[in-house]
């Protein structure tokens, strides 16, 4: 079990510029989150997927956000047109459905700047 | 609104100290996690907690889930320096899957040696 990685680690880029992200969960879990979290704050929750399917998406992820999960395995978040209110520390987390509680684990995040 | 309130927001104390944390909400949750967060880092789990005044230790740290499942505390006994850090409790709604975890504002605790 190597947990949940992200790529980058950090990125920064210039207001405009289109940037992805990536995230691999933890290899037997069916359920991929996606938060943002911006200075001072707790991680706020952007979309979930279940397999391959994004069931919920919240009134954060704007048309310029996009989320997928081709194969159910790892996913890309990728911000069309950055604006500068989009840095922020994206995290994924993954977690395994019909355990009880939904118990999250976490990467250790994508820390965007947007210039 | 933030759905989860956490206090205090901010703790500094001497290495030995014993302190509590706590998680308030208004609402039910049908479970809630605890996570400690270092800088430029993803949250770690502590600890789930699923039902209405379960106790859960952690070595020094003791989790307590409330009565009604819409509060909890973290209490630590003979704090020391490497348990410093940000502590954010979450809590999960809908048990499992829709609207993620809603997440308090975090504690950020300081242990002095």
């Amino acid at each position: 079990d190597t947990g949940v990685s992200q790529d980058p680690r950090h990125k920064i880029t210039k207001r405009g510029q289109n940037v992805t992200f990536r995230c691999d969960p933890i290899s037997e879990h069916n359920r991929l989150y996606w938060y943002r979290q911006t200075l001072g704050q707790g991680p706020e929750f952007l979309t979930y997927f279940q397999n391959e399917a994004q069931l919920e998406k919240s009134r954060l992820l704007s048309d310029r956000f996009s989320a997928e999960r081709p194969k159910g395995s790892f996913s890309t978040l990728e911000i069309q047109r950055t604006e500068q209110g989009d840095s922020a520390m994206y995290l994924c987390a993954s977690s395994f459905s019909g355990a009880g509680a939904d118990t999250q684990y976490f990467g250790p995040g994508t820390r965007l700047t947007v210039l | 609104t933030q759905l989860l309130e956490q206090s205090p927001q901010f703790l500094s104390i001497q290495e030995g100290e014993n302190l509590t944390v706590y998680c308030n909400s208004s609402s039910v949750f049908s479970s809630l996690q605890w996570y400690r967060q270092e800088p430029g880092e993803g949250p770690v789990l502590l600890v789930t907690v699923v039902t209405g005044g379960e106790v859960k230790k952690l070595k020094r740290l003791t989790f307590q889930f409330g009565d009604a499942r819409k509060d909890s505390s973290l209490h630590i006994t003979a704090a020391q320096p490497g348990d410093t850090g940000l502590y954010l409790c979450a809590g999960d709604k809908s048990g499992g899957g829709a609207d993620g975890l809603t997440f308090g504002k975090g504690t950020h605790l300081i242990i002095q040696p």
